[in-house]
């Protein structure tokens, strides 16, 4: 059972648009979610967090949405640039316990 | 979806001893499996990576004598924590590659390591 779901598994993006990534959960235990952005040949990156208290967390070009009520997050990302372009792990625990890693999606940033 | 296990999901042991860690991609093949350390705060170490059939190859700073990681075939990876210290304990996370044009990366439920 998928408690962590990225349901694109790829995403392209014009340069200096706007990049969304969705990720939806189903565990309502889990009270802190992040994102990690992963190169290929390298392991994730931190990038950005929320807690359940919050439903915005901003962090320069990227925010992270959250809604509770409908167990998903969003990740922006604007503008967007090429080095962008990467895997985008969506996470989650509960109770700061282990994390739930969703599947992933690949994100193209083309000029 | 593709499922990756972990066996066990959590392991107590004493001071000294080793523990083997299993990690199986159920219903793909492997050929590249990564194993992971979480952090305080949910950072995420990258420990080293699998390839089958072949040497790991560990990130810096990582020692290979003590975490010993044998990809014996396209579906199971194992590490092995030897002569395990209670500053050994965590989380370890492993995840396999598909390998697909996608080349999606699942990953496992994490197996808790308490070093007594």
């Amino acid at each position: 059972d998928q408690q962590v779901k990225q349901n694109s598994p790829s995403l392209s993006v014009q340069e200096g648009r706007i990049s969304i990534l969705n990720c939806d959960y189903t565990n309502s235990m889990f009270d802190y979610f992040l994102w990690y952005k992963k190169y290929p040949a390298e392991g994730p990156t931190f990038l950005i967090s929320i807690s359940s208290i919050k439903d915005k967390n901003e962090d320069g070009r990227f925010t992270v949405f959250l809604n509770k009520s409908a167990k998903h997050l969003s990740l922006h990302i604007v503008p967007s640039q090429p080095g962008d372009s990467a895997v985008y792990f969506c996470a989650a625990s509960a109770n700061t316990d282990k994390l739930i890693f969703g599947t992933g999606t690949r994100l193209q940033v083309f000029p | 979806g593709a499922v990756v296990s972990q066996h066990p999901s959590w392991v107590i042991c004493k001071s000294g001893t080793s523990v083997k860690i299993e990690c199986r991609s159920l219903d793909f093949q492997a050929t590249t499996m990564f194993w992971y350390r979480q952090f305080p705060k949910q950072s995420l170490m990258l420990m080293a990576t699998s390839n089958e059939g072949s040497k790991a190859t560990y990130e810096q700073g990582v020692e290979k004598d003590k975490f010993l990681i044998n990809h014996a075939s396209l579906t199971l990876s194992t590490l092995t924590v030897t002569s395990a210290h209670p500053e050994d304990s965590s989380f370890y996370i492993c995840s396999a590659e598909t390998g697909t044009s996608y080349n999606e990366q699942f990953f496992g439920p994490g197996t808790r390591l308490t070093v007594l």
